[in-house]
Order: C-alpha cells, then sequence, then structure tokens
C-alpha cells in the first residue's frame, strides 16, 4: 500500500515561514491535500489538488507537488496557525491515505 | 448550510457491536461518496472506509471483515456497523463527505465527531 511520511513536528517563530513536507514514491504524479487540525476539533482542508486555496483559506499557505515531496508552505506564521496538518491522497490501489501528520509550533 | 452530524458513539466491552451513523444536511449522500475516518488518543487520521455513489464499498484493512458501512438515501444518512470490537478501536470516528476531481478525491466537509470507546 502507498505510504505518505511527514515529519513529526516542525517549529517556526511567528512572522516566518513554516514549511512541511510530504514524502511518497512519485507523489507528484498525484494530486496531494492538506488539513489542518485543531486540538479538539474536525480536520479542515486548507490545499486540495496540490495547490488549490478554498474559500476561507488565507492566500498565506501554498501548496507544490513534485517528484516524491508534497509542500505546504505557511507564509507570516502566526499564533493562530498552531495545529496539526496531515496531508492525503487518493490511490486507487489503498482508496485514501493520510500522512502521519506534522504538529507545527509557533515559537 | 452542510451539516453531517455523527451519533452513535459510546463506551462498549471488547467483542461487542455498535452502530454509528451519520446525518447528512445540504447536499444529497447518493450523489456523493461518504467516507469514515478515525483517530485514536494522541495519534493521526486513518480511513476506515468509504461508500461510493454507486453503492461500491472499500474497506482499510483492519477493519475489513469487521466493519461494515452503508447508508439510507431516503434518511440522507451514512452508517458504520462495528462488530468485535477491540480495545485498539478506541477513538474517535468522523463522517466524511469527498469531492473528487482530476482522478483524485479530498475530503471536503467533516462532521464533529463521535467518541467510541472500547474497554471492559
Amino acid at each position: 500500500s502507498y505510504v505518505l511520511t511527514q515529519p513529526p513536528s516542525v517549529s517556526v517563530a511567528p512572522g516566518r515561514t513554516a514549511t512541511i513536507t510530504c514524502g511518497g514514491n512519485n507523489i507528484g504524479n498525484k494530486g496531494v491535500h492538506w488539513y489542518q487540525q485543531k486540538p479538539g476539533q474536525a480536520p479542515v482542508l486548507v490545499i486540495n489538488s496540490d495547490s488549490d486555496r478554498p474559500s476561507g483559506i488565507p492566500e498565506r499557505f501554498s501548496g507544490a507537488n513534485s517528484g516524491n515531496t508534497a509542500t505546504l508552505t505557511i507564509s507570516r506564521v502566526e499564533g493562530g496557525d498552531e495545529a496539526d496538518y496531515y496531508c492525503q491522497v487518493w490511490d486507487f490501489g489503498s482508496d485514501v491515505v493520510f500522512g502521519g501528520g506534522t504538529k507545527l509550533t509557533v515559537l | 448550510e452542510v451539516q453531517l452530524v455523527e451519533t452513535g458513539g459510546g463506551l462498549i466491552q471488547p467483542g461487542g457491536s455498535l452502530r454509528l451513523s451519520c446525518a447528512v444536511s445540504g447536499f444529497s449522500i447518493n450523489y456523493n461518496y461518504m467516507s469514515w475516518v478515525r483517530q485514536a488518543p494522541g495519534k493521526g487520521l486513518q480511513w476506515l472506509s468509504v461508500i461510493y455513489s454507486g453503492g461500491s464499498t472499500y474497506y482499510e484493512d483492519s477493519v475489513r471483515g469487521r466493519f461494515t458501512i452503508s447508508r439510507d438515501d431516503s434518511k440522507n444518512t451514512v452508517f458504520l456497523q462495528m462488530n468485535s470490537l477491540r480495545a485498539e478501536d478506541t477513538a474517535v470516528y468522523y463522517c466524511a463527505s469527498h469531492y473528487c476531481t482530476s482522478g483524485s478525491c479530498y475530503f471536503d466537509n467533516w462532521g464533529q465527531g463521535t467518541l467510541v470507546s472500547v474497554s471492559s
């Protein structure tokens, strides 16, 4: 089955840029989606289809996908961005696959 | 306004059964893919099962044969029947709808989740 690998944690100072990676075999050939989850809440879609931002998601959130790595970038990080972030793909062999999640800490 | 509301969680003994419901408003489930996703305490998201608009169903390996997804279009409700429950099934269970484009699907709507605790 397809495996997505994320770093367990990323730390960033307010106002700086956070980069969260999602690794997978030839992931550049798949559509990658990203979710933000705050404690006690359901996940929220922040990026779909590699780089599209759903309505209501700040422009500070962006995504890219190429080769074996997809990336979620959060510019001008704010305290409210502190959350767990998950990448996800749809694989027709395994259906839905989530990465293990990355805890973003705002210093 | 789209809403997904899960019910049916609770405390259950190992080996027991539970049926979760997800009542949907704002769109018709029979035109959508619907999934169940769970999250064990302190752990990540784990997809469990999907029911396609055509009625086909698929399961993650750890629940195949124990869990059954179904839907009642007249009630616009999706169900997850869970049998032979184990301690490791303890989690918050989310219902979510899919949006599919360009050969890939993502979750565009989520419920608030319902907690299932399996313990003696």
